[in-house]
Order: C-alpha cells, then sequence, then structure tokens
C-alpha cells in the first residue's frame, strides 16, 4: 500500500536551517508530482512547493520562495525540502503529498512532522 | 494569487444535510477537491475532480459545481463527519495550488 513517512521535526533557531525528508513506497515514486504542504497550529492548510515527477521543474508558494528548496530521488523514493533562513511563521506540521495526474490533487498524505522555529 | 473562500463553520443535525460551499473567480474552468480533517490526523481526500470520489469514500459525500461556486454536500450526516473540510484547486495560470481557508463542521 502506498506510504508516505516524513522524517521527525525539530525546534530550531530563527534564521537557522532544516532538512525534511520523506520516504515513499507502494507505488511508483517516478510517475507521479510531490508536494509539500504545511499548517501552522490552529491554522488551515497551506500549499508550500510541488515538485515534477522527472524534478525537472519546481513550483513555491510565495511565502517560501528563494528560501525553501524541493528536491526528490526516483531511484531511492524519496523526497526533500531544505528550509533555509527559517522564520517564526514557518512554524508548522509539514506534511510531504503525492500529486495525481495533472489536476494536482493530493490522494496520499504523510502523517505529517512538526517544525517549530523559536528561540 | 487566486482565493477560495470558504464559510468558517457550518452545523447540520444527525441525519440531515450538510453543504459547504467553495467560491472562486472563475473556478467553473478549475477543478475542485475536497478533503476531510480530523483533529490531530492528516488530510484525506474525499472529492477529486469536482465530483469523483476516491474508492473506500462513502456515497454520502458528494461534489458539484455552478457558477463561481462549488459545494460539498454530505448527505445523512453522522457525528463521525465532524471535521474540517477544505477545498483546493491547481491554478495554473501561476503554477500554484490553492487552499480554501476550511469550513468547520459541527453535528449537533
Amino acid at each position: 500500500q502506498v506510504q508516505l513517512v516524513e522524517s521527525e521535526g525539530d525546534v530550531v533557531q530563527p534564521g537557522r536551517s532544516l532538512r525534511l525528508s520523506c520516504a515513499a513506497s507502494g507505488f511508483t515514486f517516478s510517475s507521479h508530482t510531490m508536494h509539500w504542504v504545511r499548517q501552522a497550529p490552529g491554522k488551515g492548510l497551506e500549499w508550500v512547493a510541488l515538485i515534477s515527477s522527472d524534478g525537472s521543474s519546481k513550483y513555491y508558494a510565495d511565502s517560501v520562495r528563494g528560501r525553501f528548496t524541493i528536491s526528490r530521488d526516483n531511484f531511492n523514493y524519496a523526497l526533500w525540502l531544505q528550509m533555509n533562513s527559517l522564520r517564526r511563521d514557518d512554524t508548522a506540521v509539514y506534511y510531504c503529498a503525492r500529486g495525481n495526474g495533472g489536476l494536482e490533487y493530493f490522494d496520499f498524505w504523510g502523517q505529517g512532522t512538526p517544525v517549530t522555529v523559536s528561540s | 494569487s487566486y482565493v477560495l473562500t470558504q464559510p468558517p463553520s457550518v452545523s447540520v443535525a444527525p441525519g440531515k444535510t450538510g453543504r459547504i460551499t467553495c467560491g472562486g473567480n472563475k473556478i467553473g474552468s478549475k477543478s475542485v477537491h475536497w478533503y476531510q480533517q480530523k483533529p490531530g490526523q492528516a488530510p484525506i481526500l474525499i472529492i477529486y475532480n469536482d465530483a469523483d470520489r476516491p474508492s473506500g469514500i462513502p456515497e454520502r459525500f458528494s461534489g458539484s459545481k455552478s457558477g463561481n461556486t462549488a459545494t460539498l454536500t454530505i448527505s445523512r450526516v453522522e457525528a463521525g463527519d465532524e471535521a474540517d473540510y477544505y477545498c483546493q484547486v491547481w491554478h495554473a495560470s501561476s503554477d500554484h495550488v490553492e487552499f480554501g481557508g476550511g469550513t468547520k463542521l459541527t453535528v449537533l
């Protein structure tokens, strides 16, 4: 069955960096776009980034562009989110999610990992 | 950016029909997807491409669209349907995914 498992989150100081990973299994990873979505405490869902199935195209929310980088390894079924220059408002649960078929809906989600940016 | 507008809350009695709306400019030209999220859990997809249901989602959940509004309809509402619901679209012109602000469904 499809599984998406994020790495453990962390508490990091403002301005520092953190790299999240997502291990995929149970499907042909190289056939799907992959996304990161986050949810700040008590808030709604916010899309963060998208990477195409072959990794050649990447898109970002305005709030993270220039600070976050999405990447993938299709051979090892891995997805990453490199987060630099972290700000307090990046505090959220981060989910990796599988995109589907050009309509870009998310048919499978990871369990989510908490990231807290605090001094 | 493209804005999707949902009511913050909807209340419905058990056994009745609940409707959650999602408004957006020219939403008729976009495919709308819906997610259910219960406290402490990841969202799950309940409707995709306006009105299609993934396997395992009860027929009580249905989607529709008219004009600038998409609607999630939950028939014969149960206590277990109490959750937050989000609509979502892919905004191709800006290569962005957009979520609505979410609607908390309360079962009275």
